[in-house]
Parts: C-alpha cells; sequence; structure tokens
C-alpha cells in the first residue's frame, strides 16, 4: 500500500526566505510523486511530478523538488518565496495494487503563510 | 483551450433535497474522480471510474452517486441520505492507468451549501 505524509500542516515564512515543504511516502514499489498547489476557492493545479528521471524535478514558479530514496522523502522548495505562494500543497503519490491502483494518494496538506 | 469544467461554482439547496453537480472534461481522458475536500481534512475520494459505463467506489461514497454514460461527463449526484453534504467538491481527470504517471488534472470546484 502507498501513503503520504506532509510534516507540517501550518509553514510561515517571510517574504524572500526559503521555503520547505515536507513530504514523506511509504510505497512497495518504486513511486511516482506529484506536488499540488490550491489557491482559495480553486481546483488543484500541478506544480511537478517524478517520474523515475532525474531526482531534482523541476516544476513551475520557481518551486522544484527532490527524490531521495534513502529517506522516502519528496521535499518540495523555492529558494525565495513571494508572497503569491500563499497557497495550500499537496503532495501525493500514484496508487498501485488492487484497492488503488488508477488512484491518487494524497497527504493532508500543508497551509503556507507568507508574511511582508 | 481543453481542461474541465464544473458547474455551477456554488450552489444552494434545501435539506433533504437532492442536487447534482456537473463535470465535464474535453481532455479526452478516459479516467475521471470526484473528491470532496472540508476544513483540515485534505482530499476524500468519493467516486472514481476508469472507463464509461464503469465505476467505483471511493473511501466516502455513502449518500452520492454518479453516472458515466459519456467519456467527456461524471456528473455527481449528492442525496438526502448524505448527512452534511456542505463541502468543497472537486472533479478531476487522467489519461487513466495505462498512463506512466497518470497525474490528474482539477477543475474549479463547487462549493455546496445545504441550508
Amino acid at each position: 500500500a502507498q501513503s503520504v505524509t506532509q510534516l507540517g500542516s501550518h509553514v510561515s515564512v517571510s517574504e524572500g526566505a526559503l521555503v520547505l515543504l515536507r513530504c514523506n511516502y511509504s510505497s512497495s514499489v518504486p513511486p511516482y510523486l506529484f506536488w499540488y498547489v490550491q489557491y482559495p476557492n480553486q481546483g488543484l493545479q500541478l506544480l511537478l511530478k517524478y517520474t523515475s528521471a532525474a531526482t531534482l524535478v523541476k516544476g513551475i514558479n520557481g518551486f522544484e523538488a527532490e527524490f531521495k530514496k534513502s529517506e522516502t522523502s519528496f521535499h518540495l522548495t523555492k529558494p525565495s518565496a513571494h508572497m503569491s505562494d500563499a497557497a495550500e500543497y499537496f503532495c501525493a503519490v500514484r496508487g498501485f495494487g488492487s484497492s488503488n491502483t488508477g488512484k491518487l494518494i494524497f497527504g493532508q496538506g500543508t497551509t503556507l503563510q507568507v508574511k511582508p | 483551450d481543453g481542461g474541465i469544467t464544473q458547474s455551477p461554482k456554488y450552489l444552494f439547496r434545501k435539506e433533504g433535497q437532492n442536487v447534482t453537480l456537473s463535470c465535464e472534461q474535453n481532455l479526452n481522458h478516459d479516467a475521471m474522480y470526484w473528491y470532496r475536500q472540508d476544513p483540515g481534512q485534505g482530499l476524500r475520494l468519493i467516486y472514481y471510474s476508469q472507463i464509461v459505463n464503469d465505476f467505483q467506489k471511493g473511501d466516502i461514497a455513502e449518500g452520492y452517486s454518479v453516472s458515466r454514460e459519456k467519456k467527456e461527463s461524471f456528473p455527481l449526484t449528492v442525496t438526502s441520505a448524505q448527512k452534511n453534504p456542505t463541502a468543497f467538491y472537486l472533479c478531476a481527470s487522467s489519461m487513466g492507468q495505462g498512463a506512466i504517471a497518470n497525474e490528474q488534472f482539477f477543475g474549479p470546484g463547487t462549493r455546496l451549501t445545504v441550508l
């Protein structure tokens, strides 16, 4: 079975500071991993995805994530936070197996606050 | 433009009434999904469909029903049996199980309020 844990339901950073949102996964097969962003009252937008190619994945809006198999992690980072980055972020892993095939397994989400 | 549309954006209904939420996609995706989102609870899967005329229950299917008569459409009915239907509902689609990553693409959501 697969699962995702996002450490920290709320993260607060100052504008211009480093953004680090943590995601750990559990998977019995090589994982496919995703980060999504959700702005208030909107749907989810794909930021980036890991599909077993390069371990450092670059996404939209200056975000990137590094797949670390030894740590079962896929943390999301951005060197310098902007006010427009304030949103909720979800990490997800592709499901495999009889009960999860075709699904995405989502973490609980992390709300990013950016202070001026 | 290819994408997923959900209508309406906001929906108000009286307690005890059934209501149907629309979801349409023109991405030619095989799979479609319905999620419910409540504050602090992330996304919970209601129903999903991997192919036309077939669908499966997700984690919280009680009180909901769906149909998949066309590839482009996957309407969700919230029935009077759903005890707490007020929530934000998200529809998504993906290429299907054969796709490598099978990432999902989301619609803008429908906020349902039951009075």
